[in-house]
């Protein structure tokens, strides 16, 4: 089963808010992502986790910040956020981080407003 | 510098009637091309993975294809439920854990 689940499938929040996006995954894969994607564009990489370790980090703004507690989880965590940033956050997983096979799998995302 | 690009960026069909969507790329050797389905709001469903050129993958109306430049996926006789933007990605030799996404193209197929 390819199954990466997000909570919560919606978010509504104010500029001054603190917030967490949650991620999870029992498939094994040893990789996890973040990306924010907006209305008709593809989805942008923010985050990357390989093996619990932050392996790329997008020149992403300090108001996203991302932890991995454990191999199936990663969190994004969310504070003093702007009107820009709401979007579609998408979490993804792969089972074998720089390997030539990798294939990643989406979550359904999380739909953020930023009021 | 690596680039994807689909064409057209916008697709419709009547029922039944065969169609391809294409993908071209520029990259410093290929580790993996990625076909997904988006529909609006979800997050992308994974298709295929395609590894070296001469590559073909088929899943029931869908069959993908890969040479050296390009990537092209069939719609045979489509659906209106395969209505969906299709992206394509690439994985790049050197691109560490880097996904590079196209644009997509928007699907749209009337009964």
């Amino acid at each position: 089963d390819t199954e990466v689940t997000q909570t919560p499938k919606h978010l509504v929040m104010g500029m001054t808010n603190k917030k967490s996006l949650k991620c999870e995954q029992h498939m094994g894969h040893r990789a996890m992502y973040w990306y924010k994607q907006k209305a008709k564009k593809p989805p942008e990489l923010m985050f990357v986790y390989s093996y619990e370790k932050l392996s790329i980090n997008e020149s992403v703004p300090s108001r996203f910040s991302p932890e991995c507690p454990n191999s199936s989880l990663l969190n994004l965590h969310l504070h003093a956020l702007q009107p820009e940033d709401s979007a579609l956050y998408l979490c993804a997983s792969s089972p074998r981080p720089g390997q030539s096979t990798d294939t990643q799998y989406f979550g359904p995302g999380t739909r953020l407003t930023v009021l | 510098e690596d680039q994807v690009t689909q064409s057209p960026e916008a697709l419709r069909l009547q029922e039944g009637e065969s169609s391809s969507l294409n993908c071209s790329y520029t990259v410093s050797g290929l580790r993996g091309l990625f076909w997904y389905r988006q529909d609006p709001g979800k997050g992308p469903e994974f298709l295929f993975t395609l590894y070296s050129a001469g590559e073909e993958k088929e899943k029931e109306r869908l069959k993908a294809t890969l040479t050296k430049k390009e990537s092209f996926l069939h719609i045979t006789a489509p659906k209106p439920e395969d209505s969906a933007t299709y992206l394509c990605a690439v994985h790049p030799r050197a691109g560490g854990f880097k996904t590079i996404f196209g644009a997509g193209t928007r699907l749209f197929v009337k009964a």
